[in-house]
């Protein structure tokens, strides 16, 4: 059974601060990987995704990949009240399989 | 239009009632998928259409029944739902790259339809 893991949360950060989401996937052939925000009672909307070993930026976000320890991490920057939102992780495996998220929540 | 489109937003049904959900994408994908995500739980993968063959059933009960007319359309058919069919669905489309590689540039979502089975 193949495996996407995230921390559920809830996750409290400051305004401000930087916010740091974790992933850990099971298989290792895997090669694409996204990171989905959904906000409550919306649909998730793709924010970042990643192919490659180490960090790609986009504005205030940081996606890090890291195939040999399976792990995938997003990283936001000068954190907002707007950036509170439940964050998929998701791994592509032929088709997409999903975290179950982690819900972020910026303490204004 | 652009993107993915679902209707209707909201629906309202009894347990003996038929209806139907409609997806349609202006994407020129050629993937479309069904997902339920009721409160507090993760996505659940319902149906997957590649190239308009339905690729994965996740045993999901025959009282959703999907159609996929063409790539660009998805439909699911609901009867004789129970209260706890209650969630959002949510339709999702991608580019495959050829057969047997679905997610390879990642989904775009629907809004979805918020269902209520009383």
């Amino acid at each position: 059974q193949k495996e996407v893991e995230q921390n559920s949360g809830p996750l409290s950060v400051p305004e401000g601060a930087i916010a740091s989401l974790n992933c850990t996937y099971s298989d290792r052939g895997s090669q694409s990987f996204f990171w989905y925000r959904q906000y409550s009672g919306k649909s998730p909307e793709l924010i970042m995704f990643i192919y490659s070993n180490g960090d790609k930026e986009d504005g205030r976000f940081t996606a890090q990949l890291n195939k040999a320890s399976q792990y995938v991490s997003l990283l936001i920057r000068d954190s907002q009240p707007s950036d509170s939102a439940t964050y998929l992780c998701a791994v592509n495996d032929d088709k997409i399989i999903f975290g179950k998220g982690t819900r972020l929540h910026i303490l204004p | 239009e652009t993107g993915v489109t679902q209707t209707p937003r909201h629906l309202v049904m009894g347990m003996t009632n038929k209806k139907s959900l409609k997806c349609e994408q202006h994407l020129g994908h050629n993937a479309m998928y069904w997902y339920k995500q009721s409160a507090k739980k993760p996505l659940e993968l319902m149906f997957v259409y590649n190239f308009k063959e339905q690729t994965e059933n996740n045993s999901v009960p025959s009282r959703f029944s999907p159609e996929c007319p063409n790539s660009s359309h998805l439909f699911l058919h609901l009867h004789t739902l129970q209260p706890e069919d209650s969630a959002l669905y949510l339709c999702a489309s991608s580019q495959a790259v050829g057969q047997g590689r679905l997610g390879t540039y990642g989904y775009t979502f629907g809004s979805g339809t918020r269902l209520t089975v009383v």
